[in-house]
C-alpha cells in the first residue's frame, strides 16, 4: 500500500527557534495535510493543501505542496511550548476521501 | 471540542472477547471514518460509510465490523480479540464524501485487550 515517509521523527528544540518537518512519498497525492495531535486528544487539522506548487500559511504555520505531488513540507517559526505534540502529515488520492498518514514527527519544546 | 463523540473513551478487556464502540458525528456530517492508532503502525484508515453506505474499506481485519445507522451514528465491532488489537480508535466525520471538505476527529476510544 502507499506509504509516507516522515521526519525527522523526533525534534527537540528551544522555544523561540523555527522548525521544519517533512513527508515523502513514492505515490502522487492530490491533497496535503497537517495535523497536530496533543495526549488524550485526536488529530486537529492544521492546514490543508490542495495544489502542487501551493504554500499556505496558518499563523506562525507554513506547509507546501511539492511541485512533484510527492512530498509536502510544514514549517513552525518562533517555536512556543504550546507547539509541543506529534505532528502528522497525510495525504490523499484520487476521489478517495480516506487518508494516508505519516508516522509523524514528536516536537519538544525546551524553555 | 471537534463536535465528534466517541464512547467510551477508555475499554479494557480480556483476549477472545467483543467490544463495540460508538461514534456521533458532528451534526449535519454524513461521512464517517474509523482510523487505529498503534505504536507499530501509526494512523491507519480502517472503512468509511457515507450517509449509512458502506463507502471505503481499508486494512480492516475481518474480525472487524463497522455499521452506520439511519441517525448516523456509527459502530464498530471487533470480536475475537487479540492483544495486538490494543491500540487507539478513532472515528472522524465530514460534511459530503468528497470534494474539499475535511474529516474532524474524536478524541478516541482506547483499547486495551488483556
Amino acid at each position: 500500500g502507499q506509504q509516507l515517509n516522515q521526519s525527522p521523527q523526533s525534534m527537540f528544540i528551544q522555544e523561540g527557534e523555527d522548525v521544519s518537518m517533512n513527508c515523502t512519498s513514492s505515490s502522487i497525492f492530490n491533497t496535503w495535510l497537517w495535523y497536530k495531535q496533543e495526549p488524550g486528544e485526536g488529530p486537529v487539522l492544521l492546514i490543508a493543501l490542495y495544489k502542487a506548487g501551493e504554500l499556505t500559511s496558518n499563523g506562525r504555520l507554513t506547509a507546501q505542496f511539492g511541485i512533484t505531488r510527492k512530498d509536502s513540507f510544514l514549517n513552525i517559526s518562533a517555536s512556543i511550548p504550546s507547539d509541543v505534540g506529534i505532528y502528522f502529515c497525510a495525504g490523499r488520492t484520487g476521489s478517495a476521501r480516506q487518508l494516508t498518514f505519516g508516522s509523524g514527527t514528536q516536537l519538544t519544546v525546551l524553555p | 471540542d471537534s463536535g465528534v463523540t466517541q464512547t467510551p473513551k477508555h475499554l479494557i478487556t480480556a483476549t477472545g472477547q467483543r467490544v463495540t464502540l460508538r461514534c456521533s458525528p458532528r451534526s449535519g456530517d454524513l461521512s464517517v471514518y474509523w482510523y487505529q492508532q498503534s505504536l507499530d503502525q501509526g494512523l491507519q484508515f480502517l472503512i468509511q460509510y457515507y450517509n449509512g453506505e458502506e463507502r471505503a474499506k481499508g486494512n480492516i481485519l475481518e474480525r472487524f465490523s463497522a455499521q452506520q445507522f439511519p441517525d448516523l451514528h456509527s459502530e464498530l465491532n471487533l470480536s475475537s480479540l487479540e492483544l495486538g488489537d490494543s491500540a487507539l480508535y478513532f472515528c472522524a466525520s465530514s460534511v459530503v464524501g468528497q470534494g474539499n471538505t475535511e474529516a474532524f476527529f474524536g478524541q478516541g476510544t482506547r483499547l486495551t485487550v488483556v
